[in-house]
């Protein structure tokens, strides 16, 4: 079945740092991508999705190319704020057609923590 | 405001008590969907509905039961509660494939 799996948090930053937060997958087909962010005592929020090979999402600058040849969909930042300190998920969905239309499976998530 | 709208936000129940927990979408969204997070597993899908009269197991269903009532709302029951079900719970909705989940807030329950 199709899998998600990041890279082990937590991931402890200072202000201004670099992000990247690993993800690959495995799954048939051609699955849609995305991050997930959840700010502390709420939901998940979509941050960025792409749905096809070499897109790029991007939102709040935080960018993730969907790199087919190595199943992978990394996320990055170029320099975080202490605001984006929150547990990010990565997760897929299958193509259409597929007898798992529409359902996200998730990666484990990984927290982030950036300080002043 | 549209969204995803989950009730209660938190609730303590004893083991082998019942519950159901509500939600409700205002976004005419076809698909919903719960998971239930827990500490270093991610979310893991319970049920889903991918339309209006049709459910559907996840990965982790045994314990509960689904009611998709209307297009708009989709219940999660607990008939005998566990420990093991303390969790946090998480209903989602969507349209179409590609487009990601609208989450609703969570319900934090604990059973003891």
């Amino acid at each position: 079945g199709d899998s998600v799996t990041q890279m082990e948090g937590p991931v402890t930053l200072s202000e201004e740092a670099f992000l990247t937060i690993n993800c690959t997958y495995t799954a048939t087909g051609y699955p849609s991508l995305f991050w997930y962010v959840q700010y502390p005592g709420e939901g998940l929020q979509l941050l960025l999705k792409a749905t096809k090979a070499d897109d790029k999402g991007s939102n709040k600058g935080f960018e993730a190319t969907y790199r087919k040849e190595t199943t992978s969909f990394h996320l990055e930042k170029g320099s975080v704020q202490v605001s984006d300190s929150a547990v990010y998920f990565c997760a897929l969905s299958e193509s259409s057609g597929g007898t798992s239309y529409g359902k996200l499976t998730f990666g484990q998530g990984t927290i982030l923590t950036v300080h002043p | 405001n549209a969204g995803v709208t989950q009730t209660p936000k938190f609730q303590v129940l004893k083991t082998g008590q019942s519950m159901t927990l509500q939600c409700a979408q205002d976004m005419n969204h076809n698909s919903m969907y719960w998971y239930r997070q827990d500490p270093g597993m991610g979310l893991r899908l319970i049920y889903y509905s991918a339309s209006e009269g049709t459910t559907d197991k996840g990965e982790v269903p045994n314990g509960y039961n689904v009611s998709r009532l209307n297009k708009r709302e989709f219940s999660l029951r607990l008939e005998s509660a566990a420990p093991s079900q303390t969790s946090v719970y998480f209903c989602a909705s969507s349209d179409r494939v590609g487009y990601g989940y609208t989450f609703g807030s969570g319900t934090r329950l604990t059973v003891v």
